[in-house]
């Protein structure tokens, strides 16, 4: 099935640096939705970003949908150790009542 | 707060048994998913339903089937469990394409 490509995969920082994943569809998105999942739990919402261009910020994490409809990115700024997780971009692509979800990206924070 | 609710975190089941995956929602959602997640898989649709007594495959549905009697209810059906369907299984549900809304997971062995 389609997915979302999302880069990086896994990224290894230190404590306090910021963070920057990006997700691109060769398809138009209405919607981009970007979780965060610890281990053994579910996927939690993070942020939702409805139109094209759209800035929104949850505390230290701002994401942006991309003027294209065609990809979004999540920044995360001044990192501390419980951002540590997998986070994942998902949409449901225009007319599709399913959602396509990115590979997800692993952070690892180093104290 | 959406809540989406499965009904164990942990499961171990044998060889061969039928086994039945709860997922119930409170927010009067259309769309609900039924995920599996492995590692380096990423999430994989199984199945998928728009409404009461309707579903749809995902990208993987053999070896399940689903069940939508009531708009808040999704259940998912393992008709004879196999060693290779031990997974993390994750319910979402959807709001017209807007925010979808993850389960805690539910962790599935199969002895």
């Amino acid at each position: 099935g389609q997915q979302l490509n999302q880069s990086p995969q896994s990224m290894f920082i230190q404590e306090g640096e910021d963070v920057s994943m990006n997700c691109t569809s060769s398809s138009i998105f209405n919607t981009w939705l970007w979780y965060k999942q610890d281990p053994g739990e579910g996927p939690v919402l993070l942020i939702a970003l409805y139109k094209a261009g759209e800035l929104t910020s949850n505390g230290r994490l701002t994401a942006q949908f991309g003027i294209t409809r065609k990809d979004s990115f999540l920044n995360i700024s001044a990192s501390i150790p419980s951002d540590v997780g997998i986070y994942f971009c998902a949409g449901p692509p225009q007319g599709a009542q399913k959602l396509v979800f990115g590979q997800g990206t692993r952070l690892t924070i180093n104290p | 707060d959406v809540k989406v609710t499965q009904s164990s975190r942990y499961l171990v089941k044998r060889t061969g048994e039928k086994v039945f995956l709860e997922c119930v929602q409170d927010m009067d959602h259309e769309n609900m998913f039924w995920y599996r997640q492995d590692p380096g898989l990423g999430l994989r649709l199984i199945y998928f339903s728009y409404d009461v007594k309707m579903k749809e495959k995902g990208d993987i549905p053999e070896g399940y089937s689903v069940s939508r009697e009531k708009k808040e209810r999704f259940s998912l059906i393992l008709e004879s469990a196999s060693t290779n369907q031990t997974s993390m299984y994750l319910c979402a549900s959807l709001y017209r394409g807007r925010e979808a809304f993850f389960g805690q997971g539910t962790r599935l062995t199969v002895v």
